[in-house]
């Protein structure tokens, strides 16, 4: 079974911190990716990557970054948190072809 | 317009119920689609693939229609554990995932 793992499952951070969300996936998968869900929004794409190193901004990716120096990690980091950046973050994978992603268990993060 | 349109319900249908929802998407060229199941609170789960010509799995029929450029699902003899918001999800070659922003349903006993 594929296995995408989040680092966390709930995070509080204060106004103005670096935050830095992690995602690893198993399968070697070479895409991967980083949406964030909102009441009544659905989810929306903040960063993907195709392969090591490479990354393409989605939909929102104003105050946020992201790192894949590895092909099984993708990290998604929240330069200085602010308090419309609470969310469920949500990290996928799935390799290239008309296949389906696996998302991780989510990490809800609240900024206060 | 938006990718990928759903009705956001929420559906409230009593068990043994048939129900479906539609879901329309506005590239033409797109691909590949499928039906996510998502729990409350918990991440999205692939339930099914759609299929040119309409695929079935158990009590779940998902049907595609490209020529009107929408697909929809189908669920028949609804249980309570069917509760869960349905996302409607397109891909167009290897590019993200479209996703809808889902429909919910409410089965009651």
């Amino acid at each position: 079974d594929v296995k995408v793992t989040q680092s966390s499952r709930y995070l509080v951070k204060r106004t103005g911190e670096k935050v830095f969300l992690e995602c690893v996936q198993d399968m070697d998968h070479e895409n991967m990716f980083w949406y964030r869900q909102d009441p009544g929004l659905g989810l929306r794409l903040i960063y993907f990557s195709y392969d090591v190193k490479m990354k393409e901004k989605g939909d929102i990716p104003e105050g946020y970054s992201v790192s894949r120096e590895k092909k099984e990690r993708f990290s998604l980091i929240l330069e200085s948190a602010s308090t419309n950046q609470t969310s469920m973050y949500l990290c996928a994978s799935r390799s290239g072809g008309s296949t389906e992603a696996f998302f991780g268990q989510g990490t809800r993060l609240t900024v206060v | 317009r938006k990718e990928v349109e759903q009705d956001p319900g929420p559906f409230n249908v009593p068990e043994g119920a048939t129900v479906a929802f539609n879901c329309t998407y506005s590239n033409s060229a797109s691909q590949s689609f499928f039906w996510y199941r998502q729990d409350c609170r918990k991440e999205p789960k692939l339930l099914m693939s759609v299929y040119s010509s309409g695929n079935e799995d158990g009590r779940f029929t998902a049907q595609l229609n490209r020529a009107s450029q929408y697909i929809s699902l189908l669920i028949r003899d609804s249980k309570l554990s069917d509760s869960a918001t349905y996302l409607c999800v397109v891909l167009l070659g290897n590019t993200p995932l479209v996703f809808g922003k889902g429909t919910r349903l409410s089965v009651i006993a």
